[in-house]
């Protein structure tokens, strides 16, 4: 399989704890995104990568919230002391630039207890 | 920054009937507009975009217009087919200084009765 993989699948988690989840793009992508997906809603932009720069972060993304791309390959997005209200689907995408199709992965659904 | 909304929020056709998604955008600088399928559990999967240079856009049973005067877009899907069934998000991306960020719609869950 070529496309964007995610890992874990599901993650379930008390309040306080921290996770970490990550994402392993399309090889020659050089763009990465995160987004939030809430039940019923569409997802909701959190963050991006060109290459290794983390080039914009959502005002969605709190203080709790780090992600980084170290070597312009896969990334990770940390949560510290995860809050129920952070349960959601964490989907990851890459795209090869701007105005290109992103392709999403297929998601880490995340609860708090 | 860009607001999209999307109706209806529910649709179910008969097998074989036109479905019909309709959005609007704020952003007057948006100029890419994907629609995405998402079957329960899965991944979304774009279906078909447009960009704003083109004014209507067909893949097969799929369509999508663009109105850039009105700021709106919309999904036509022809002889619907029970694997229809899915949530379609329409989304927008930003102009040169924006062309990073997808914003998403609602969603419209529809439903094809065989």
């Amino acid at each position: 399989d070529t496309g964007v993989s995610q890992d874990p699948r599901h993650k379930i988690t008390k309040r306080g704890q921290n996770v970490t989840f990550r994402c392993d793009p399309i090889s020659e992508h050089n763009r990465l995104y995160w987004y939030r997906q809430t039940l019923g809603q569409g997802p909701e932009f959190l963050t991006y990568f060109q290459n290794e720069a983390q080039l914009e972060k959502s005002r969605l993304l709190s203080d709790r919230f780090s992600a980084e791309r170290p070597k312009g390959s896969f990334s990770t997005l940390e949560i510290q002391r995860t809050e129920q209200g952070d349960s959601a689907m964490y989907l990851c995408a890459s795209s090869k630039g701007g105005y290109n199709e992103q392709f999403f992965g297929p998601g880490t659904r995340l609860t708090v207890l | 920054g860009e607001n999209v909304e999307q109706h209806p929020s529910t649709l179910s056709v008969q097998e074989g009937d036109s479905a019909v998604i309709k959005c609007t955008y704020s952003d007057s600088a948006s100029n890419y507009f994907p629609w995405y399928k998402q079957e329960l559990g899965k991944r979304p999967q774009l279906i078909i975009d447009i960009r704003s240079n083109v004014g209507e856009k067909k893949d097969q049973r799929i369509a999508v217009t663009l109105n850039k005067t009105a700021k709106h877009f919309s999904l036509h899907i022809t002889e619907t087919q029970p694997e229809d069934s899915a949530v379609y998000f329409c989304a927008a991306l930003g102009g040169p200084f924006n062309d990073y960020k997808l914003s998403f719609g609602a969603g419209t869950t529809v439903t094809v009765r065989a």
